[in-house]
């Protein structure tokens, strides 16, 4: 079975301050994804990354996924308020099809 | 844009009561997921299916049921429920290899 885990579990952070998620796995992941969920609704794709080493970059949201394809990370610069929800990671299996999710990490940021 | 609706956002039910959760996707996807979402375990996969009448279990079926009676619509039941099903209901789908789009959410209270 496929597991991976996030850290931070909880982050609060000022309003301008930059930071970093983890999601990690001793799995290898044909693709991986992350979603932001905000509260009372379901997640939101953020974005997809398929390749070893492959970085994304969304306006303020830098995502990596490592050489190896087992971990990932999401990085924020200059964090918002409206950045403020869960940020959950999901690993595909190597068709493509199961997907697992990361318990999420939960980040506040305060004004 | 891809639309998942769920039919409610808030249902309170008493212990041994049968429950219909209804999921109405608009982007003819043949994938469709159910998923419960609890304070520090995550998303956990109930059932989902990948056709009309067709159904798979999931990591945690014990307890509920599902139908898909047309493509467009996945309904979750509760048969008998329980205080320990209170929780966050997600139905999503997904197109093929894809990122999932998840619905808004069912907040569910067994008392």
């Amino acid at each position: 079975t496929q597991l991976l885990e996030q850290s931070p579990q909880f982050l609060s952070i000022q309003e301008g301050e930059n930071l970093t998620v983890y999601c990690n796995s001793s799995s290898v992941f044909s693709s991986l994804q992350w979603y932001r969920q905000e509260p009372g609704e379901g997640p939101v794709l953020l974005v997809t990354v398929v390749t070893g080493g492959e970085v994304k970059k969304l306006k303020r949201l830098t995502f990596q996924f490592g050489d190896a394809r087992k971990d990932s990370s999401l990085h924020i610069t200059a964090a918002q308020p409206g950045d403020t929800g869960l940020y959950l990671c999901a690993g595909a299996d190597n068709y493509g099809q199961n997907f697992v999710f990361g318990p999420g990490t939960r980040l506040s940021v305060l004004p | 844009d891809v639309k998942v609706t769920q039919s409610s956002r808030y249902l309170v039910k008493r212990t041994g009561e049968k429950v219909f959760l209804e999921c109405v996707q608009d982007m003819d996807h043949e994938n469709m997921f159910w998923y419960r979402q609890d304070q520090g375990l995550g998303l956990r996969l109930i059932y989902f299916s990948y056709d009309v009448k067709m159904k798979e279990k999931g990591d945690i079926p014990e307890g509920y049921s599902v139908s898909r009676e047309k493509k467009e619509r996945f309904s979750l039941i509760l048969e008998s429920a329980s205080t320990n099903q209170t929780s966050m209901y997600l139905c999503a789908t997904r197109g093929g290899i894809y990122g999932y789009t998840f619905g808004s959410g069912t907040r569910l209270t067994v008392v």
